[in-house]
């Protein structure tokens, strides 16, 4: 089955740095990835959909210049937290699907905190 | 837009047992997906089940079924024969065509527990 990785699964890091989460599709090509959030015993929640070759689509409410999406391949997608706060600190999860599939396989998350 | 409903935050069942869990949605799309995911402890998203709206027979797979009524706009899963690493937080969600590049409308939720 398809698989999605993300990369680091753990990162904690100090107010005002930016932290950058990677997303991959390991056996598969992905035009599309989207970024969502999940705050504890909630549901995900959409930030952006992620475009390769173009710029992300955001979410209302979700600052552009804060969450910076970038998709510079078929099977990578990145995920820039700058001047990361505490009330950032979240679970990160992506998700990703063949074009024109009916299945989107999720990565296994990434746990941000930040101090 | 697309919302999603599930209206039982937490269920309990014993083990062997079978237990349902509801998920109303709301569209004016007339061809779309609707999922069934897993979420155990580790938070890695599991796709349990789908089901192509255009479809009228209910998907199963394995221990798991669905009951899908278009009409009344419902998509509840079954877990026949539960066991313990059924414990989870189960999410329906929606996804608007054929087309992985839709998002998926998650609901909100519901934590099951399976006990001994």
């Amino acid at each position: 089955g398809a698989v999605v990785s993300q990369h680091p699964s753990r990162v904690i890091c100090k107010s005002g740095t930016s932290v950058k989460i990677e997303c991959r599709s390991l056996d598969f090509q992905a035009t599309t990835m989207f970024w969502y959030r999940q705050f504890p015993k909630q549901s995900l929640m959409l930030m952006a959909t992620s475009n390769e070759g173009s710029k992300a689509t955001y979410e209302q409410g979700v600052e552009k210049d804060k969450f910076l999406i970038n998709h510079a391949s078929l099977t990578l997608s990145t995920l820039t937290v700058t001047s990361a706060h505490p009330e950032d600190s979240s679970f990160y999860i992506c998700s990703a699907g063949e074009a024109k599939a009916d299945t989107q396989y999720f990565g296994p998350g990434t746990r941000l905190t930040v101090l | 837009a697309q919302t999603v409903t599930q209206s039982q935050p937490e269920m309990s069942v014993q083990e062997a047992e079978t237990v349902t869990l509801s998920c109303t949605y709301d569209t004016s799309e007339n061809n779309y997906y609707l999922f069934w995911y897993k979420q155990p402890p580790s938070r890695q998203m599991i796709l349990v089940i789908r089901q192509e709206a255009y479809k009228q027979q209910n998907a199963t797979e394995n221990r798991f079924s669905v009951n899908f009524q278009k009409a009344a706009k419902s998509f509840s899963l079954k877990i026949s024969d539960s066991q313990l690493g059924d414990t989870a937080m189960y999410f329906c969600a929606f996804m608007k065509q054929a087309n992985s590049g839709y998002a998926l409308n998650f609901g909100k939720g519901t934590s099951l527990l399976v006990t001994p």
